[in-house]
């Protein structure tokens, strides 16, 4: 499967301020989604980043607060904008199969780990 | 959108015994089912998924059963082991979009 990698691994941020998330891959992969999950929680589906496009967000999640850019096929930003305590959570990247390989199937970066003070 | 429902919420069984997680969709479109494995602090990592197309798949000491009628899905773990305490997650969907279950914090007891 793919080589996902993900910056930072993990940051102390103040409220108010904004981070973006990189997400790289080391193969094309025709999908790459961003998710939530809080502290002993699911995962949380935020929005699916598509090449060329705007990001398709799921309900409750909007571009402003979350603005998400993929330039090409192997690389993906999450913005975290003007946060809160409320956004302290993990956040993962997402890669579904490769150009060549297995539809469906879902891999994970390694995680963000965010808090907000 | 779609909604997965998954039980228990923890747990616990003795080292060698089975377990099983049972999970329940609610959209009649959904497709694929993978199940994924995270331990504390780390990625989640798919250990076994089945499509609609197929009743039972089997890998080893795990298997994944779908009654697409019922729209519910399980996970049998045989002969578990202490390195199979971990929280485990299922998920549906169609295509390449999927959504989580809550979780089964599974703890093996040696």
């Amino acid at each position: 499967s793919a080589v996902i990698s993900q910056k930072p691994s993990r940051d102390i941020c103040q409220r108010g301020t904004s981070l973006t998330i990189q997400c790289q891959v080391d193969s094309q992969v025709t999908m790459m989604f961003w998710y939530r999950q809080q502290p002993g929680q699911s995962l949380t589906l935020i929005a699916t980043a598509n090449q060329g496009s705007e990001a398709t967000y799921e309900s409750g999640f909007v571009i402003d607060k979350f603005p998400i850019s993929r330039p090409n096929l192997t690389f993906s930003t999450l913005t975290v904008s003007n946060m809160s305590p409320e956004d302290s959570s993990i956040y993962l990247c997402s890669v579904e199969g490769e150009l060549a390989g297995p539809t469906d199937t879902q891999y994970f970066g390694p995680g963000t780990r965010l808090t907000v003070l | 959108g779609e909604n997965v429902e998954q039980h228990p919420s923890t747990l616990s069984v003795q080292e060698g015994d089975s377990a099983v997680i049972k999970c329940t969709y609610s959209d009649s479109a959904s497709n694929y089912f993978p199940w994924y494995k995270q331990e504390l602090g780390k990625r989640p990592q798919l250990i076994i998924d089945i499509r609609s197309n197929v009743g039972e798949k089997k890998d080893q000491r795990i298997a994944v059963t779908l009654n697409k009628t019922a729209k519910h899905f399980s996970l049998h773990i045989t002969e578990t082991q202490p390195e199979d305490s971990a929280v485990y997650f299922c998920a549906a969907g169609t295509g390449n979009q999927f959504y989580f279950g809550t979780g089964t914090s599974l703890t093996v007891i040696p």
